[in-house]
């Protein structure tokens, strides 16, 4: 029973391609987030969602869309690939705090690799 | 900006032995979490700790929280191969959930 799991879990494709990060959590959880790992292992935030709705957007392109079908789904969609997208990106959930962060459950991780 | 610098950023220790990561941060805090990373894999959270707490522990693992110093530490006890992993910490500032996170520690433990 995988708590929150990505796919896929490796994605090599051409600069200037779009493509898509699916991400499900069966934890009942109401808040989805993505982040990037860079090679260094960085890991910086992209995007939050609290039921369907974005809580938190960092300095990301726009090039990256997140989307929340409902609320067990957090999906992102990149288009016009860059090399300096390659990256480890992962998903991950947690559930709705108002006393802030709590405990974050990680997907396993796509690595994109962009050629 | 990184809100987390983690020391060392690698450490290599034999099994049975104790291994104790620290991390500093910058501004106020609300939470800090200590969270493992295994080669490969995605995070997992080993801890909490919560800005009026000095001390924790969990199993093996102690953490400790000097918020004065903006500082945290994680010792891990009697190392086992299996604790070999790269370890992060990350705090939050009690604005929605956002977690940053440090740069991590590589932990290696050798038999």
């Amino acid at each position: 029973d995988t708590a929150v799991s990505q796919t896929p879990k490796y994605l090599v494709t051409q600069m200037g391609n779009d493509k898509s990060i699916k991400c499900e959590q069966n934890l009942g959880h109401d808040t989805m987030y993505w982040y990037k790992q860079d090679s260094k292992k960085f890991l910086k935030i992209m995007f939050s969602y609290n039921n369907k709705e974005l809580i938190i957007n960092e300095t990301v392109p726009n090039r990256f869309s997140p989307k929340s079908p409902d609320k067990a789904h957090l999906n992102l969609h990149i288009n016009s690939l860059e090399l300096g997208d390659s990256a480890v990106y992962f998903c991950a959930s947690s559930r709705d705090t108002s006393g802030g962060a709590d405990e974050q459950f990680f997907g396993p991780g796509t690595r994109l690799t962009v050629l | 900006s990184q809100q987390g610098e983690e020391d060392p950023q690698a450490l290599s220790i034999q099994e049975g032995e104790n291994a104790t990561m620290n991390c500093s941060y910058k501004t106020s805090i609300n939470n800090l979490q200590w969270y493992r990373q295994n080669s490969g894999r995605g995070l997992v959270h080993l801890i909490l700790i919560r800005s009026n707490e000095r001390e924790k522990h969990s199993g093996r693992l102690r953490v400790t929280l000097d918020t004065s110093k903006k500082s945290s530490s994680l010792l891990i006890t009697a190392s086992r191969a299996a604790d070999t992993a790269s370890y992060f910490c990350a705090t939050d500032t009690g604005t929605a959930s956002k977690l940053t996170f440090g740069t991590g520690t590589r932990l290696q433990v050798t038999l």
